[in-house]
């Protein structure tokens, strides 16, 4: 079992240009979490979708959009990134309120 | 303001020997509190969890206290291996609350020398 997998692993980015950070898991978990990671400032909620279909916005949700097509996947997009959307960024899961399984992250700097 | 504050910020101890981290919080009700590991690199990965009726919680050489009282968690390493070098978090989650709630603390950033 994968578990939760994003990719890309890290991008650099280029300041006013769009990207799809791309999330996916095989628990078949209804919830679903992107949260970005700043030092100094812990994990912050961005973005979350609990269940297929539906989605809703978190502590720092501007800049960002996500959707939920279907259970597996969750997507984060950036329509036109700023440097201070340099982060690492992880996707969670779960199937209880309580219990979050991340994925690996993905590294972005935007320049 | 529900808040999770954990100290130290970072800690640096010699392989081998014990430490204890601290996660003060202000979350009342709350349903359960969990310890995280992060490694660097990585995505953080759950070590404990004790519901607000518990006390302690042991998983191998980490055992996890709560005292609900004083609002006060602590993890303790035994015995400490290099392997243990990561960043610990303490993620609080309020009662009826849903994922979307949960309270992370900063994290305690530890690192085991050889």
């Amino acid at each position: 079992t994968a578990g939760i997998t994003q990719a890309p692993t890290s991008q650099i980015l280029a300041a006013g240009r769009s990207m799809t950070l791309r999330c996916t898991q095989d628990m078949r978990h209804n919830a679903m979490y992107w949260y970005r990671q700043d030092l100094g400032l812990g994990l912050r909620l961005i973005h979350y979708s609990n269940t297929a279909g539906t989605t809703g916005k978190g502590e720092v949700p501007d800049g960002y959009s996500v959707s939920r097509a279907n259970t597996d996947d969750f997507p984060l997009t950036l329509a036109s990134a700023v440097p201070s959307q340099t982060s690492v960024y992880f996707c969670a899961s779960s199937d209880r309120a309580d219990e979050q399984f991340f994925g690996p992250g993905t590294r972005l700097t935007v320049l | 303001k529900n808040q999770v504050e954990q100290s130290p910020q970072s800690l640096i101890i010699l392989e081998g020997k014990n430490c204890t981290l601290q996660c003060n919080y202000t979350v009342s009700p709350f349903s359960n509190l969990r310890w995280y590991k992060q490694d660097t690199g990585r995505g953080p990965v759950s070590l404990t969890i004790m519901t607000f009726s518990e006390n302690t919680k042991s998983n191998g050489r980490y055992t996890a206290t709560l005292d609900a009282d004083t609002k006060q968690s602590s993890l303790h390493i035994t015995a400490s291996q290099l392997s243990d070098s990561a960043s610990y978090i303490c993620v609080v989650t309020p009662a009826n609350q849903a994922g979307t709630a949960l309270i992370f603390g900063k994290g305690t950033t530890l690192s085991v020398s050889s």
